[in-house]
Formats: structure tokens, sequence, C-alpha cells
């Protein structure tokens, strides 16, 4: 079965540091991969989207993240984090077959240290 | 991409009553789910609504418990039927591919938070 794991149930680093949130997917075909950021109070925003092509993708808000199909991994990074950046972070992988539905992971939150 | 408006945005419901969620969109979508997020947790599909036919659940979700109607392209209703304490969640609504566009990409409703006493 499909599934999505983030081991990480919660990450605190300090502003300005850089930051790998994890992600490992179980899926037999080539999956469709999502990061989503969801604050406090907040909807669900995507990050970014992989689904083909360049293994490194870019996203929002200076986001990036790497699909490694060796590792089944797709590893979030970001540089330098911001306050702002503390929230709810959902690794997913949709399967896009005959009805495209999304599998989430069960999330990691981070906090930022001042 | 897609505007999706959920009502209500939250309510507090008594044991044993029925709450129905409203899913709007902005334009014409193929797929439309529903997810439930309980506290502290992730989000799992409840199902997948089917314009024109019945809804597609999955492990462990039932008709009888969340009957789902989808009546045309851009509108679903949730209902949580015979409210326990244990359905206490954020309800949300995505789409999926509207209809003018050709990228693989799910939008989020805001959710409706759903406390039940």
């Amino acid at each position: 079965a499909q599934s999505v794991t983030q081991p990480d149930i919660h990450i605190t680093v300090s502003e300005g540091a850089s930051l790998e949130l994890r992600c490992n997917y179980s899926y037999g075909a080539t999956p469709y991969l999502f990061w989503y950021v969801q604050s406090p109070g907040q909807g669900l925003q995507l990050l970014l989207k992989y689904f083909s092509g360049d293994t490194l993708v870019q996203g929002i808000k200076g986001f990036e993240a790497e699909f490694k199909r060796s590792q089944s991994s797709f590893n979030l990074r970001k540089p330098s984090v911001h306050w702002s950046d503390a929230a709810e972070y959902f690794c997913a992988v949709a399967l896009y077959s005959s009805a495209s539905k999304i599998i989430f992971g069960s999330g990691t939150r981070l906090s930022i240290r001042p | 991409s897609a505007v999706i408006s959920q009502k209500p945005s939250r309510d507090i419901c008594q044991r044993g009553t029925s709450l129905t969620i409203q899913c709007q969109v902005d334009s014409q979508v193929t797929m439309m789910f529903w997810y439930r997020q309980q506290p502290g947790q992730s989000l799992t599909l409840i199902a997948t609504a089917n314009q024109g036919s019945e809804a597609t659940y999955e492990s462990g979700f039932v008709i009888d418990k969340f009957p789902i109607s989808r009546p045309n392209l851009t509108f679903s209703t949730l209902t949580v039927s015979n409210m326990s304490p244990e359905d206490s969640s954020i309800y949300l609504c995505s789409v999926d591919r509207t209809l003018a566009s050709t990228d693989n990409e799910q939008f989020f409703g805001p959710g409706t938070r759903l406390t039940v006493l």
C-alpha cells in the first residue's frame, strides 16, 4: 500500500539556520510528490510539487525539495529560516491513476528559536 | 487555480445531531475530495465525491455516517451524521484539475472546524 513517512514529529531550529525536513514514500510507480504547509488556524498551502523532470524542485517562500528515487525520499530544505516559517509541514503523495487522491504524511511541526 | 469556499467555517454541535458542510468552487473541476483532520493529526481522505454517482469511500468511512452529494461540477456537500465527540475535527474539501487546466494540483478549501459536545 502507498504510504508517506515523516520521521520527525517536531523540529526546532534557530532563526537564520538551515532546515531540512525528511520525507520517505512507498509507492510502486513514480509518484507525484508534494509539500504543504499549514500555519496555525490557516488552511493548507502548497509549497512545491514534483511530477517529473528535474529532481530538484523550487517552491514558494524560498523552499526547495529534492526527489531521490534510490532513497524513496523527497526532503524539503530551506537555507535560512524565518520566524514566519513556524508551522506544520506535510509531505504528500498523489496517485494519479483512475482516481487521483492524496495520501498525507503525519506532519512535522517546525518551531523557530529566536 | 481554483478558489474554494466552505460553509460553515466552524460550528459547535450537540451529540446525536447531523451537520452538512458545503463546498463551492469558482470553476468547474473534475475531482472533489473530502478530508478529515483530527486534532493534532494529519489529513485523512474520507471519500472522493463523484459527480452524478455515489461517492467512493476510503477504508474506515461509510456512507451512512458521511453521506456526500455532488450535484454538479462546482459543488459538493458532506454530512456528518449522528455526531459524537470523536467527530470533532477539521473537515476540508479539495479539488483537482480544473477543466480549463492540464496542471496536476489539488487545491484545498479553508476547512470547517467542527466541535461536538
